[in-house]
């Protein structure tokens, strides 16, 4: 049984170009969050999809957005990239009302 | 005040030792309450979930709450170096699903 996988491992990206981020979750579950860790820190919740609708958001600018699709994968865009947005970013799937998050191995993104 | 601390350390404790390793949060609120490890260059890997107070126990590893003090604790026995990794306190309001406020992370190294 795969666990949440997560494409691409690496990203290396200039400053004001646009990135997408892939996920997919574990077999079962059906909701998908991300988090942004900064290098030292904790990870930062940024949103999470469930039946292909955004849920919850936290406290990121509209630059970060996402999209669900029926196999329950999803993706993080992220427009207009700054260099504070280099990071790892996670992704972690759960099933809708039970359970926890896991996580997946994330994508590491430098802004340069 | 941030919602959650959790002392980065560094941490370093020989082979077999007892450690705990605590963060302290703000929010009354907070009824899910998690531990996750992490190792470098990874996603943080689910160790022990809690609901509301009291402890719970996992083989080497021991969950406690209270919620009066708004204080959480991790204690491994028996450590081993294997345990070396960052350890994330996590936790959230509506549940294990939702958004999860993490610390900081302390940083654990087991010496043989």
């Amino acid at each position: 049984d795969a666990g949440v996988t997560q494409s691409p491992t690496h990203l290396i990206k200039t400053r004001g170009q646009q990135v997408t981020l892939r996920c997919s979750p574990k077999s079962g579950h059906d909701t998908v969050s991300w988090y942004q860790q900064a290098l030292g820190q904790g990870p930062q919740f940024i949103f999470q999809y469930y039946e292909e609708e955004e849920r919850q958001r936290g406290n990121f600018p509209d630059r970060f957005s996402g999209h669900q699709f029926p196999n329950y994968s999803s993706e993080l865009n992220v427009n207009a990239l700054l260099l504070g947005d280099s990071a790892l970013y996670l992704c972690a799937s759960s099933q809708r009302g039970m359970g926890s998050q896991y996580f997946g191995p994330g994508t590491r993104l430098t802004v340069t | 005040q941030k919602e959650v601390e959790q002392d980065p350390g560094p941490l370093s404790v020989p082979e077999g030792a007892i450690v705990s390793l605590n963060c302290t949060y703000s929010n009354s609120a907070f009824q899910y309450f998690m531990w996750y490890r992490q190792y470098s260059r990874k996603g943080p890997e689910l160790l022990m979930y809690t609901y509301s107070s009291g402890n719970k126990e996992d083989g080497r590893f021991t969950a406690q709450v209270d919620k009066s003090s708004k204080y959480i604790s991790l204690f491994i026995r028996d450590s081993q170096p294997s345990d070396s990794a960052t350890y994330l306190c996590a936790m959230s309001e509506g549940g294990s699903q939702g958004n999860l406020i993490f610390g900081k992370g302390t940083k654990l190294s087991v010496k043989p």
